[in-house]
């Protein structure tokens, strides 16, 4: 069975500083990966996806996420945060053998300090 | 183009009433999802449809029915609301038709209490 893990449910980093959201997975099969990002009162949308083409991913806003199946992680990073960035972020797995069933993380709440 | 749209957004029930949560997308996506989002849960998959005329379960169907009326629209049902059921829910929709775009796309959710 797929599952998702996100260490930390609450991060708080300075605006200018690098942010670090960190997720590891387990699927028995090759993975699809997405990290999604929901404001306060909204819906998600994607940020990013892996669907096995490049390991190193490059999403909206500056984010991206790399793919390492060694380590079976996938986290997201930005270089430098904006106030914008605070929100919740999910991080997600499906597979190929069964892609219509995606499995969120908890989510990791982020907040910026100015 | 609305994308997702779901109604009501927020709603009050009381223990014992019925009501049922509409979502339409025009984005003529196959599969459709109704989603739970609890404080420290994440979202929880309540049922899906893959396909106009099907549903399954997901990780979370007690209490709940859903039907799959067209390819725009999936409604779910709470038959008999309990407190447990206070939760955000939201309705999402993906395409397989290009075989790898397995993305989501989210509606803004409904608020539902029950008291």
């Amino acid at each position: 069975a797929q599952s998702v893990t996100q260490l930390g449910s609450h991060v708080s980093v300075s605006e200018g500083a690098l942010v670090l959201l960190r997720c590891n997975y387990s699927s028995s099969v090759p993975p699809y990966l997405f990290w999604y990002v929901q404001y306060p009162n909204q819906g998600l949308q994607l940020l990013l996806k892996y669907t096995s083409a490049a390991t190193l991913v490059k999403g909206i806003n500056g984010f991206e996420a790399e793919f390492k199946k060694s380590e079976t992680s996938f986290h997201l990073t930005k270089p430098s945060a904006h106030m914008s960035d605070a929100a919740e972020y999910f991080c997600a797995v499906s597979d190929k053998t069964s892609y219509d069933k995606v499995i969120f993380g908890p989510g990791t709440s982020l907040s910026v300090i100015p | 183009n609305a994308g997702v749209t779901q109604t009501p957004k927020f709603q009050v029930l009381k223990t014992g009433q019925s009501m049922t949560l509409q979502c339409a997308q025009d984005m003529n996506h196959n599969s459709m999802y109704w989603y739970r989002q609890d404080p420290g849960m994440g979202l929880r998959l309540i049922y899906y449809s893959a396909s106009e005329g099907t549903t399954d379960k997901g990780e979370v169907p007690n209490g709940y029915n859903v039907s799959r009326l067209n390819k725009r629209e999936f409604s779910l049902r709470l038959e008999s609301a309990a407190p447990s059921q206070t939760s955000v829910y939201f309705c999402a929709s993906s395409s397989s038709e290009t075989g790898i775009n397995y993305e989501q796309y989210f509606g803004p959710g409904t608020r539902l209490t029950v008291t």
